[in-house]
C-alpha cells in the first residue's frame, strides 16, 4: 500500500514564524500535492509538483511556497505564518496519468497559528 | 475552470438502511474521471470508488455504488447497509488527463444506531 507520511499531526505556531510542513511518499510517485482543507470550502490546492524541483502554483499559492529536493519529499513553507492560515493541511501523491491514477493522502497537519 | 458541486453539506441516514449522496460537476472535457474519497474523525482521506467517464456502467464496490449521469453531469453514491463505520465526510472529485484534481465542498455523513 501507498504511505503518505506527514512529520506532524499538530502544530501551534506564533504569528510571523517560518513554518516547515514535511511529507514523505514511498511509492515512488512523480505527483505531490500539498491541499488545505477548511469547513465548508473543501480541498484547496496550494501547490503541487509533476517532479524533482519543478512545481506548480495551485489555486492559493499566495503566503506560501514549497520545495522539493528530492522525489519522495515535498514540503510546504509558510514564510510568515498568519492566523488566517490556521487550518488542516493535507499532502497526497499519485502516479502521473491524471485521473488515471488516484491521489493517495497523508494523515493531514493541523496547524494553529496563534 | 472544472467545479464540483455537493449540495448536501450533511446527511444521516440508519444503520442498515441505504443512503444517497449528490454531485454534480461542470466541464467540457469529454475524458475524465470521477471520485468519491471518505474521511473519517481519524481523518486520513481515502479512496471509496472511482469512475470513468468513457465506461457507460456504473462503478461498484461492496456496498458503495455510484449512479454516473454523464449528460446530466452528475455522479451520486449509494452506501446500502449502511453501518456504523461509514460515518465520515465524503467528498466528490473530478480529473482530468492533466493531473489536476477538484474537489466539492463535502457531505458529512451520520449514521445513526
Amino acid at each position: 500500500d501507498v504511505k503518505v507520511t506527514q512529520s506532524s499531526r499538530y502544530l501551534v505556531k506564533r504569528t510571523g514564524e517560518k513554518v516547515f510542513l514535511e511529507c514523505v511518499q514511498d511509492m515512488d510517485h512523480e505527483n505531490m500535492f500539498w491541499y488545505r482543507q477548511d469547513p465548508g470550502l473543501g480541498l484547496r490546492l496550494i501547490y503541487f509538483s509533476y517532479d524533482v524541483k519543478m512545481k506548480e502554483k495551485g489555486d492559493i499559492p499566495e503566503g506560501y511556497s514549497v520545495s522539493r529536493e528530492k522525489k519522495e519529499r515535498f514540503s510546504l513553507i509558510l514564510e510568515s505564518a498568519s492566523t488566517n492560515q490556521t487550518s488542516m493541511y493535507l499532502c497526497a501523491s499519485s502516479s502521473p496519468g491524471g485521473g488515471r491514477s488516484p491521489l493517495h493522502f497523508g494523515n493531514g497537519t493541523r496547524l494553529t497559528v496563534t | 475552470a472544472q467545479t464540483v458541486t455537493q449540495s448536501q453539506p450533511e446527511m444521516s441516514v440508519q444503520e442498515a438502511e441505504t443512503v444517497t449522496l449528490s454531485c454534480t460537476y461542470d466541464t467540457s472535457e469529454s475524458d475524465y474521471y470521477l471520485f468519491w474519497y471518505k474521511q473519517p474523525p481519524s481523518r486520513q482521506m481515502i479512496l471509496v470508488i472511482r469512475q470513468e467517464a468513457y465506461k457507460q456502467q456504473n462503478a461498484t464496490e461492496n456496498r458503495f455504488s455510484v449512479n454516473f449521469q454523464k449528460a446530466a453531469k452528475s455522479f451520486s453514491l449509494k452506501i446500502s447497509d449502511s453501518q456504523l463505520g461509514d460515518a465520515a465526510m465524503y467528498f466528490c472529485a473530478y480529473s482530468n488527463t492533466g493531473n489536476q484534481f477538484y474537489f466539492g465542498t463535502g457531505t458529512s455523513l451520520t449514521v445513526i444506531p
